[in-house]
């Protein structure tokens, strides 16, 4: 059963950069593409783009400016880095295994934008 | 403002048949599948619908997808407690970005 497992700061300063790393365990990161998925809290979900174990992304519009997703596939591990963060970036940030539907998704974790 | 619309809520009582909609446009459900996900209270969404009307296994039949035109359905039969969460529809949009709905938050009675 493929496992995915969120790790990194819970808490950012504005205007700094959010840094998050998924593990995937249970099943190899080649041949699938992962996503970044983030839910503000009481509010709905937010794609924020997906990455293929090649290298190739495709970013939210909204957040292409200030984004990068890269993967590791000798850890087998991708990576969301989001810069010049505001209060409005605090959400649950989810990983998740696809890339027009997500089928396995880690359980999340919470980055709080505060200084 | 979400791209998808949703009802923000849904009730039904124990063995009762319940829908949530979900309308988007030409620029997504049009033209490409729609998804559906539930999200038990402090828990990971979890996968329920693909492809418009395809269940991942594992999945009870008693949840049931379908679409026409720009706007999607998801149906509950024989609701159970367990069922109360929120649920999301997502497609594919043309501005090449996943979009969700709002989110239904179904009560069961």
């Amino acid at each position: 059963q493929v496992q995915l497992q969120e790790s990194g700061p819970g808490l950012v300063k504005p205007s700094e950069t959010l840094s998050l790393t998924c593990t995937v365990s249970g099943g190899s990161i080649s041949s699938y593409f992962w996503s970044w998925i983030r839910q503000p809290p009481g509010k709905g979900l937010e794609w924020i783009g997906y990455i293929y174990y090649s290298g190739s992304t495709n970013y939210n519009p909204s957040l292409k400016s200030r984004l990068t997703i890269s993967v590791d596939t000798s850890k087998n591990q991708f990576s969301l880095k989001l810069s010049s963060v505001t209060a409005a970036d605090t959400a649950v940030y989810y990983c998740a295994r696809g890339e027009y539907y997500f089928e396995y998704w880690g359980q999340g974790t919470l980055v709080t934008v505060s200084s | 403002q979400s791209v998808l619309t949703q009802p923000p809520s849904a009730s039904g009582t124990p063995g009762q048949r319940v829908t949530i909609s979900c309308s988007g446009s030409s620029s997504n459900i049009g033209t490409d599948y729609v998804y559906w996900y539930q999200q038990l209270p402090g828990t990971a969404p979890k996968l329920l619908i693909y492809r418009n009307n395809q269940r991942p296994s594992g999945v009870p039949d008693r949840f049931s997808g379908s679409k026409s035109g720009t706007s999607a359905s998801l149906a509950i039969s024989g609701l159970r407690s367990e069922d109360e969460a929120d649920y999301y529809c997502a497609a594919w949009d043309d501005s090449l970005r996943e979009v969700f709905g709002g989110g239904t938050k179904l009560t069961v009675l």
